[in-house]
């Protein structure tokens, strides 16, 4: 079993919808991602949270929204998507400062925007 | 900035055989670590074996070893005695700097790895 927790496993909602994913962790993490993972491709890096403060953005639209409110969770608010952006949503959590970097993935969040 | 490459797209493997797949990687740090996920149908990156790139002796986890050959720059994954399990999703991957902890990963293309019976 994952020790980082996504849900919901798969959202539907159509392109006026607001709506969040959710990530959880509790392995002692201070750092927290979001990748965004199309089919057949990589994931690819969105945001990048340590110590609750966002540190990396990859230029990602502004109707992704993402939120850390505490050390254990990460957030992901949508609003106004496209049907472009379905894809799996995956998070993940690291140490920082950690011997080799290894990122803990959840088993993803899988977004179908009509 | 550093890349990835992984030139197989797709592998087939017969069961209980051995099976290579390969990665190389560009970067100009000399501080830099390694990675091997695995990625089943359901979608959860699974890490399977990691190596820094000061480290002397090349990696082992279980039938997972990583065949490192810094002058070439590259990374291979052998797995040993395949399993029908292990048809999935490979993906080689690496951060800049091994004790950075909170930078991100950047990965290759992938490929599908097919354990056939």
């Amino acid at each position: 079993d994952t020790e980082v927790t996504q849900t919901p496993k798969h959202l539907v909602m159509g392109m006026t919808n607001k709506k969040s994913l959710k990530c959880e962790q509790h392995m002692g993490h201070r750092a927290m991602y979001w990748y965004k993972q199309k089919a057949k491709k990589p994931p690819e890096l969105m945001f990048v949270y340590s110590y609750e403060k966002l540190s990396i953005n990859e230029s990602v639209p502004s109707r992704f929204s993402p939120e850390c409110p505490n050390s254990s969770l990460l957030n992901l608010h949508l609003h106004a998507l496209q049907p472009e952006d379905s894809a799996l949503y995956l998070c993940a959590s690291s140490q920082v400062g950690g011997n080799t970097g290894e990122l803990f993935f959840g088993e993803g969040s899988r977004l179908t925007v009509l | 900035a550093q890349k990835i490459t992984q030139t197989q797209p797709g592998m087939f493997v017969q069961e209980k055989e051995a099976v290579t797949l390969d990665c190389t990687y560009d970067t100009s740090d000399p501080s830099y670590g390694l990675f091997w996920y695995k990625q089943p149908s359901s979608g959860e990156m699974i890490f399977l074996i990691y190596q820094g790139s000061y480290d002397q002796q090349n990696a082992t986890e279980g039938r997972y070893s990583l065949n490192f050959q810094k002058a070439r720059k590259s990374a291979n994954l052998v797995i040993s005695a395949s399993q029908l399990g292990d048809s999935a999703m490979y993906f080689c991957a690496m951060t800049p700097g091994h004790l950075s902890g909170n930078t991100p990963l950047v990965f290759g293309k992938g490929t599908r790895l097919s354990v056939i019976a």
